[in-house]
């Protein structure tokens, strides 16, 4: 049964700070891994998808890399902002299944 | 382009009330529909999904159901709530058979009472 980790739970970081938030996943069958951000009382916001055949993908300030073979992936945000504020989920797209398991996630507040 | 609804946008009812929350989804066709769960201080826990009119997969036994009565629609039901439903019910769509991103719906928070 696939099992996603989120470390870790909670941050909090002055503005203007790097930060990595990881991501694990227990079955390395899977179709995509996905990174989304869900502000309080909100849905979630995709950010960032890769394929299972993918390394790598960035959009702006956020990079977010996959080791398959390994279960890990890992959140880059680059120069936090207060804006940035939120929390952090990922998600498994379960290969021959159509279903998304997902994380706990990590709260991430960043300091004025 | 692509978007997704849900109504109500908040929701409190008395327990042993029925309860019907929609989802409807514009800008695509044969979507996966997913229904989520999100309690307080917890993740996301997936209730129903479906890949086709018709066809419902559950996957957590519950005094809920679900219905896909349209292609585009998405129905999360209930004939008598329990204090246990109070939560953040969100709504998701992806395309394909695998490999697609997931979008979600801005979100119905329920409070039983």
């Amino acid at each position: 049964k696939q099992e996603v980790t989120q470390i870790p739970a909670a941050l909090s970081v002055p503005e203007g700070e790097n930060l990595v938030l990881n991501c694990s996943f227990t079955d390395s069958a899977i179709y995509n891994l996905q990174w989304f951000r869900q502000d309080p009382g909100k849905g979630l916001t995709s950010l960032l998808l890769i394929q299972s055949s993918q390394r790598e993908q960035t959009s702006g300030r956020l990079n977010a890399s996959l080791d398959k073979s390994s279960g890990r992936s890992t959140l880059y945000i680059a120069a936090s902002q207060p804006g940035d504020s939120a929390t952090y989920l990922c998600a498994v797209d379960d290969a021959g299944t159509y279903k998304y398991i997902f994380g706990t996630g990590t709260r991430l507040k960043v300091l004025a | 382009s692509q978007t997704i609804h849900q109504w109500p946008a908040t929701l409190v009812q008395p327990v042993g009330s029925p309860l019907s929350l929609e989802c409807t989804v514009e800008g695509t066709s044969n979507p996966n529909l997913y229904w989520y769960r999100q309690a307080a201080g917890r993740g996301l826990q997936l209730l129903f999904y479906s890949v086709g009119i018709g066809q419902i997969s559950s996957e957590v036994p519950q005094n809920l159901s679900a219905s896909r009565p349209q292609d585009r629609q998405f129905i999360l039901s209930s004939k008598k709530l329990l204090l246990s439903d109070s939560g953040f019910y969100l709504c998701a769509w992806s395309s394909g058979t695998g490999g697609n991103e997931q979008f979600f719906g801005p979100g119905t928070r329920l409070t039983v009472l």
